[in-house]
């Protein structure tokens, strides 16, 4: 099982759709990081949140560190939202990250 | 613009050759990171430069071989890899490592081992 898992897996939305995206962590965290991956390979990152939400634009993400839960939403979807979408559990020590847990992403294709 | 670049931007080589890949950023970040990513396997974090201090090594093999010659670029250099080190390489960077800034990535050097 990994320490951080994502679902689902794939998803298929239309055009103008509310997206939620999910990420559930074993691990203990310093923080949570949502990135998105383009066709190509071509990575944004999103947000980088410890606590309660986050918003940019019509994505916003939330997390609640006593579940170790954090939520990817996406409002008024549109094609060029397709993406892999993947979020990271970050634990930091004096310095830097000691460890930085990846999950395996989840693909959106979003049809006009 | 990200403003990270990579160099190359594909790279194919054999097991017993030498080379290296190239980030730049232009951000004026004081962080920079590797990354690797296989098909079909989560995004893996290779080194971590804090003020071109190596900060963090997560189990790397030797044949990888991380020089932060300043604050500005990154190198990797590779020599005798093995065929499952085909994989996507990114370059990352960060105004600081511990201040929860979000990370900007280059495109990536899309490497493959004969």
């Amino acid at each position: 099982k990994n320490e951080v898992e994502q679902s689902p897996q794939n998803l298929t939305a239309q055009e103008g759709e509310f997206i939620t995206i999910n990420c559930s962590y074993s691990v203990g965290i310093s923080a949570l990081h949502w990135l998105q991956q383009h066709p190509g390979g071509g990575i944004v990152s999103l947000f980088m949140l410890s606590s309660g939400k986050k918003k940019h634009g019509r994505l916003i993400a939330t997390i609640n560190i006593q579940e170790k839960h954090s939520s990817l939403h996406i409002t008024a979807s549109h094609p060029r939202d397709s993406a892999v979408y993947i979020c990271a559990g970050l634990l930091r020590g004096s310095g830097g990250y000691q460890k930085v847990t990846f999950g395996t992403g989840t693909k959106l294709q979003v049809i006009p | 613009e990200t403003g990270v670049t990579q160099t190359p931007r594909h790279l194919v080589m054999g097991m017993t050759n030498k080379k290296s890949l190239k980030c730049e950023q232009h951000l004026g970040h004081n962080a920079m990171y590797w990354y690797k990513q296989s098909a079909k396997k989560p995004l893996e974090l290779m080194f971590v430069y804090n003020f071109k201090e190596q900060t963090e090594n997560n189990s790397v093999p030797s044949r990888f071989s991380p020089e932060c010659p300043n604050s500005s670029h990154l190198f990797l250099h590779l020599h005798t890899l093995q065929p499952e080190d085909s994989a996507l390489y990114l370059c990352a960077s960060s105004p600081w490592v511990d201040s929860g800034d979000t990370q900007y990535f280059g495109p990536g050097t899309r490497l493959t081992v004969l």
